[in-house]
């Protein structure tokens, strides 16, 4: 376990579904991130909260909205999704923003049919 | 716009070799920069994080090193194993967004 655990590890979704990514941390961080990986591409950023806050949007197209209810808890709502969505979606925690280690979730790999 | 290239995007190497790993960035206005290990199917471990005023980190059989005016880091590691076998992964901190901006990765295997 890296400390930050994600749910859930698998998701299959049609294209007119609802649903949530999990993400929690129990390290005291401060600051949260999504992360979405596709493949043979690097990672890109998606949303940055600190301290409950959303400092950072990336251009994210509006069917991806994240809620961070608490220091400890980020979500990834997920609504009308297309195929180019298909890809592992990955959270991490750092204990502030900005010159730290960030702490990585396994990740949810999402398929969008 | 940061831009981060990893070269080789794979190799191959016998158990045992030294090997050498390549990471450039474009903009040399960085934070830090900082080397991650990523095992199939999962998520990615930090491995090394170096500070913008700081030219190398070693952590066991690995060095990181950073050449920031030139904008190349490299990853040294020694003695290679099968259980080094991952893609491993350069991300720069940029000195004005304070975000990563990941590389593609390196997959590496290691031949026992």
């Amino acid at each position: 376990e890296t400390g930050v655990t994600q749910t859930p590890r698998h998701l299959v979704m049609g294209m007119t579904n609802k649903k949530s990514l999990k993400c929690e941390q129990h390290l005291g961080h401060n600051a949260m991130y999504w992360y979405k990986q596709s493949a043979k591409k690097p990672l890109e950023l998606m949303f940055v909260y600190s301290l409950e806050e959303r400092v950072e949007n990336n251009s994210v197209p509006s069917r991806f909205s994240p809620e961070c209810p608490n220091s400890s808890h980020l979500f990834l709502h997920l609504h009308t999704l297309q195929p180019e969505d298909s890809a592992l979606y990955l959270c991490a925690s750092s204990q502030d923003l900005g010159a730290n280690v960030l702490t990585f979730g396994a990740g949810s790999r999402l398929t969008v049919l | 716009k940061q831009e981060v290239t990893q070269i080789p995007a794979a190799l191959s190497v016998p158990e045992g070799e030294n090997l050498v790993l390549n990471c450039s960035f474009t903009d040399s206005a960085i934070y830090n920069l900082q080397w991650f290990r990523q095992d199939p199917g999962k998520g990615l471990t930090s491995l090394l994080l170096i500070q913008s005023s700081q030219r190398e980190q070693t952590s066991g059989r690995l060095n990181a090193s950073l050449d920031k005016s030139s904008g190349r880091s490299t990853l040294y590691i020694a003695a290679s194993q099968p259980g080094d076998s991952a893609t491993y992964l350069c991300a720069v901190e940029d000195g004005s967004a304070r975000q990563l901006t990941f590389g593609s990765g390196t997959q590496l295997t290691v031949l026992p």
